[in-house]
C-alpha cells in the first residue's frame, strides 16, 4: 500500500526566501506525482504534474523535481511571497499493479510573513 | 471554461439524518472522483468513475454512503443515515484522460450534530 509522507507539517519563513517542500513515498510504482495547493475553506489546485519519466516539472518561480527511485519529489518555490501563503499537498498515482490509487501526503502547512 | 461545480456548500445535519452532495465535472471530463477530507490530512478517495461505471469504490463505506453518476456526467453523493464522524469535507475532482490533472471543486463542508 503505497504511504505518502510530507515533513514539515508546517513551515513559516520570510518574504523574500525560497521555499523547499518534500515528499516521500513508499511505491515506485508510479504514473505520475503531482502538487497541489490549497487555500484555507477551498478545494485544491493543481500547480504541477510530473509523468513517471520525467525528473522535474517548472512553472514560474514553482520546479518540482521526481527522484522515483529514492522516493522523493521536491517542490521549490522561489522568492516566496505573502499570497504563497497556503498548504501544498503531493500526491502520487500508483499503478494498475500497485492498486491504481492516488495517494495524498497529509500536506505541508505554508505561512510567508511580510 | 466553468470549473467543477459542487453543492451545498455547507451543510449542518442531525445525526442519522439523510445527506446529499451534488458535483457537476468540467464539461468533458469522463473521469470523476469523490474524496473525504479530515482537517489537517489529506484527501482520501471515496469513489472513482469512468464516464457512469463505478471503477474504483473499494474505500467507500457501503453500508451507509452509496454514490450515482447517472448519463456520466452529474454525480450524486449520499449517507444515509449520517454519524458524527462523517464530519469533514467532501470533495469532488475530474479529469480527462483519467490519471492526469485532476481539478477540483471547493467543496461540501459537512457537520454532523
Amino acid at each position: 500500500k503505497q504511504e505518502v509522507t510530507q515533513i514539515p507539517a508546517a513551515l513559516s519563513v520570510p518574504e523574500g526566501e525560497n521555499l523547499v517542500l518534500n515528499c516521500s513515498f513508499t511505491d515506485s510504482a508510479i504514473y505520475n506525482l503531482q502538487w497541489f495547493r490549497q487555500d484555507p475553506g477551498k478545494g485544491l489546485t493543481s500547480l504541477l504534474l510530473i509523468q513517471s519519466s520525467q525528473r522535474e516539472q517548472t512553472s514560474g518561480r514553482l520546479n518540482a523535481s521526481l527522484d522515483k527511485s529514492s522516493g522523493r519529489s521536491t517542490l521549490y518555490i522561489a522568492a516566496s511571497q505573502p499570497g504563497d501563503s497556503a498548504t501544498y499537498l503531493c500526491a502520487s498515482w500508483s499503478i494498475k499493479a500497485a492498486g491504481n490509487k492516488l495517494t495524498f501526503g497529509g500536506g505541508t502547512r505554508v505561512l510567508v510573513k511580510p | 471554461e466553468a470549473g467543477v461545480v459542487q453543492s451545498p456548500r455547507y451543510k449542518i445535519i442531525e445525526k442519522k439524518q439523510p445527506v446529499a452532495f451534488w458535483c457537476n465535472p468540467i464539461s468533458g471530463h469522463n473521469t470523476l472522483y469523490w474524496y473525504l477530507q479530515n482537517l489537517g490530512q489529506g484527501p482520501e478517495l471515496l469513489i472513482r468513475y469512468e464516464n457512469e461505471e463505478a471503477v474504483d469504490d473499494s474505500q467507500l463505506p457501503k453500508d451507509r454512503f452509496s454514490a450515482e453518476r447517472l448519463k456520466g456526467v452529474d454525480s450524486t453523493l449520499k449517507i444515509q443515515p449520517a454519524e458524527l464522524g462523517d464530519s469533514a469535507v467532501y470533495l469532488c475532482a475530474s479529469s480527462s484522460p483519467p490519471f492526469q490533472t485532476q481539478y477540483f471543486g471547493p467543496g461540501t463542508r459537512l457537520l454532523v450534530l
